[in-house]
């Protein structure tokens, strides 16, 4: 069983959609939770860093932890076309390496 | 400011050739990690370096050299690359090694090896 699960998609939303992406994991000992959007060719951007459970919002942005179910979401409002790329959800727990799920692929179309 | 430099941007090179990938953060981590990414995969994890030594190689072949000369500078070393070489190679950086904080990562090198 991997470490990190992460529904790779592809997933395709019109725009204003509002989009949810999904993780689970195994590790109960994660602690770290972040969410990164790549763009196609390009190195992966921080979206989101979420310590413990619970829930953290920035913008159209929000992220949740439910460490009890082992799962981690992240919803974006009002989605828009620049939103399209593959988002990355990754973990660690203290004083060891991070881990990434596979990444969901995000089409918004206009 | 939370930038991560990398160069070249882009490097194509054959199998007999030496060069060199370069990493530059300012941000006073002192954590830096390289990884290489293959088409639709997750970041791969090659090695990671915690106050300029390194504490995690995960069974890279010896082609790859990696070094870091100093807490803001991280270099990879290619020698005798194979053509699954090819791939983006990712640098990053985090205040320590592991959990405890995020990591920032650079924009990549696409590596082509002919």
């Amino acid at each position: 069983q991997k470490e990190v699960e992460q529904d790779p998609g592809p997933l395709s939303v019109p725009e204003g959609a509002i989009v949810s992406l999904n993780c689970t994991y195994s590790n109960s000992a994660f602690q770290y939770f972040m969410w990164y959007r790549q763009y196609s060719r390009k190195g992966p951007e921080l979206l989101m860093y979420t310590y413990s459970s619970g829930n953290k919002e920035d913008g159209r942005f929000t992220a949740q932890v439910d460490k009890s179910s082992k799962y981690i979401s992240l919803f974006i409002r009002d989605s828009q076309p620049s939103d399209s790329a593959t988002y990355l959800c990754a973990m660690s727990e203290f004083g060891n390496q991070f881990y990434f799920g596979t990444g969901t692929s995000l089409t918004v179309i206009p | 400011d939370t930038e991560v430099t990398q160069t070249p941007k882009h490097l194509v090179m054959g199998m007999t050739n030496k060069k060199s990938l370069k990493c530059e953060q300012h941000m006073g981590h002192r954590a830096m990690y390289w990884y290489k990414q293959k088409a639709k995969k997750p970041p791969e994890l090659m090695f990671v370096y915690s106050y300029e030594k390194l504490s995690i190689n995960e069974s890279v072949p010896s082609r790859f050299s990696p070094e870091c000369p100093n807490s803001s500078l991280l270099n990879l070393h290619l020698h005798a690359l194979q053509p699954e070489d090819s791939a983006l190679y990712l640098c990053a950086s985090s205040h320590s090694s592991g959990g405890g904080d995020t990591q920032y990562f650079g924009p990549g090198t696409r590596l082509t090896v002919l």
